[in-house]
């Protein structure tokens, strides 16, 4: 089993539409929870990052954390053909700025 | 955000040869510095992690002797690949953190190395 396991997609949506992106992973003593975009040849970029169980937003964006079922979402509200790349969610322990990444989703927002 | 560089962002070498690829923060101080892999379609892979003045920690499976790392400053690292072969051809990726927050944290640009 993958520490950090994600759906590679491709993730298709019309623009507009809310795209969500999953992630469950394996480790119980993981603590923080980040999302990250990156586009072809590119770096990752920070989206946001999650500790706490529920929901954090952040613009058009909303991280979801679910430690009991060790599961994290992100949803990207009014998908912009702009926001096709892909999603990378990355999982850490406490104290530590050690980042575990999955295999991140590759998103499709089409016009 | 801070600005991070890499130096190359891109480099072929030939099989044999060693390539030096440096990390360099303009605006930052990072105590801890992350080097990732990453081929194409797959995920980031940690490499190491070294703080300042400290040697490296390698994860399991990367060999210290190939992939040299120098922590030399708070706003410097370099990832040297020796003696490169064709499989070493991927996309190298510094990663900069401050310990203090995690809103500092800053992925270099990346390097792509490709070795003939």
């Amino acid at each position: 089993q993958k520490e950090v396991e994600q759906n590679s997609g491709p993730l298709s949506v019309p623009e507009g539409a809310i795209a969500s992106l999953n992630c469950t992973y394996s480790d119980r003593g993981s603590q923080s929870f980040f999302w990250y975009r990156q586009y072809s040849g590119k770096s990752p970029e920070l989206i946001m990052f999650i500790y706490s169980n529920g929901d954090k937003e952040d613009g058009r964006f909303t991280a979801q954390l679910n430690k009991a079922s060790q599961y994290v979402s992100l949803l990207i509200r009014d998908s912009q053909p702009s926001d096709s790349a892909t999603y990378l969610c990355a999982v850490g322990r406490v104290n530590t700025d050690k980042l575990i990444f999955g295999t991140g989703t590759r998103l499709q927002v089409f016009p | 955000g801070a600005v991070v560089s890499q130096h190359p962002s891109w480099v072929i070498c030939k099989s044999g040869t060693s390539v030096k690829i440096e990390c360099r923060s303009l605006d930052f101080q990072a105590t801890t510095m992350f080097w990732y892999r990453q081929f194409p379609k797959q995920s980031l892979m940690l490499m190491a992690t070294s703080n300042e003045g400290s040697k490296a920690t390698y994860e399991q499976g990367v060999e210290k002797d190939k992939f040299l790392i120098n922590h030399a400053s708070l706003t410097l690292s370099t990832l040297t690949v020796t003696s490169a072969h064709p499989e070493d051809s991927s996309f190298y990726i510094c990663r900069m953190t401050s310990g203090r927050s995690s809103y500092e944290q800053y992925f270099g640009p990346g390097t792509r190395l490709t070795v003939t």
